[in-house]
């Protein structure tokens, strides 16, 4: 086990709704990133977060954010879900800023659209 | 073009076997190269990682980088039934270096 929890497990809500993922960090870990992985695809790559300030994000809508809390727990927040939202979102914390730095993923929380 | 291709199998061999999984990308900018294991219903765990070109060994696994190719390999030897698992590519040290770019995985199933 990696020491990186994400709740919820599953998650079903409908289009247009706002959703709210939560991921605590292993103990230590400044830095958390987020991915989203459709079924049957590699991660991708949402936005990281160093010391509560967002420092990097992939090519997602401004609808996905998130907050990085001083405790090592994370949120990701979707505002108007859409369908193509369905996927399995997973968060990885790392002790440090480099390439070197380990990412040690959780398991994920699936998110469901209908 | 994906930046990074993976081909996503299934892949199914008998047990003991050796496995060869690869990856290609097009970002010359990649440094940095990784293998993740992904059981069902659970986050990857980095298995191996290799700076720039050059083999690295762990226990069964070896993986490879060709940067003049952009061609990446992962070798297992003596495969096990509990070496059944979606392997990933990723590859970091472009625009944003702690950014993590996967291939799309593949299946694979070591039948005993």
């Amino acid at each position: 086990e990696t020491g990186v929890t994400q709740s919820p497990t599953h998650l079903i809500k409908t289009r247009g709704q706002q959703v709210t993922l939560r991921c605590s960090s292993q103990s230590g870990h400044n830095t958390v990133s987020w991915y989203q992985q459709a079924l049957g695809q590699g991660p991708q790559f949402i936005f990281q977060y160093y010391r509560e300030e967002e420092n990097g994000r992939g090519n997602f809508p401004p609808r996905f954010s998130g907050l990085q809390f001083p405790n090592y727990s994370s949120e990701l927040n979707v505002n108007a879900l859409e369908l193509d939202d369905s996927a399995l979102y997973l968060c990885a914390s790392s002790s440090g800023q480099t390439p070197t730095d380990t990412q040690y993923f959780g398991p994920g929380t699936r998110l469901t659209v209908l | 073009q994906k930046e990074v291709e993976q081909d996503p199998g299934p892949l199914s061999v008998p047990e003991g076997a050796i496995v060869s999984l690869n990856c290609t990308y097009s970002n010359s900018a990649f440094q940095y190269f990784m293998w993740y294991r992904q059981y069902s219903r659970k986050g990857p765990e980095l298995l191996m990682y290799t700076y720039s070109s050059g083999n690295k060994e762990d226990g069964r696994f070896t993986a490879q980088v060709d940067k003049s190719s952009k061609y990446i390999s992962l070798f297992i030897r003596d495969s096990q039934p509990s070496d059944s698992a979606t392997y990933l590519c990723a590859m970091s040290g472009g625009g944003s270096a702690r950014q993590l770019t996967f291939g799309s995985g593949t299946q694979l199933t070591v039948l005993p």
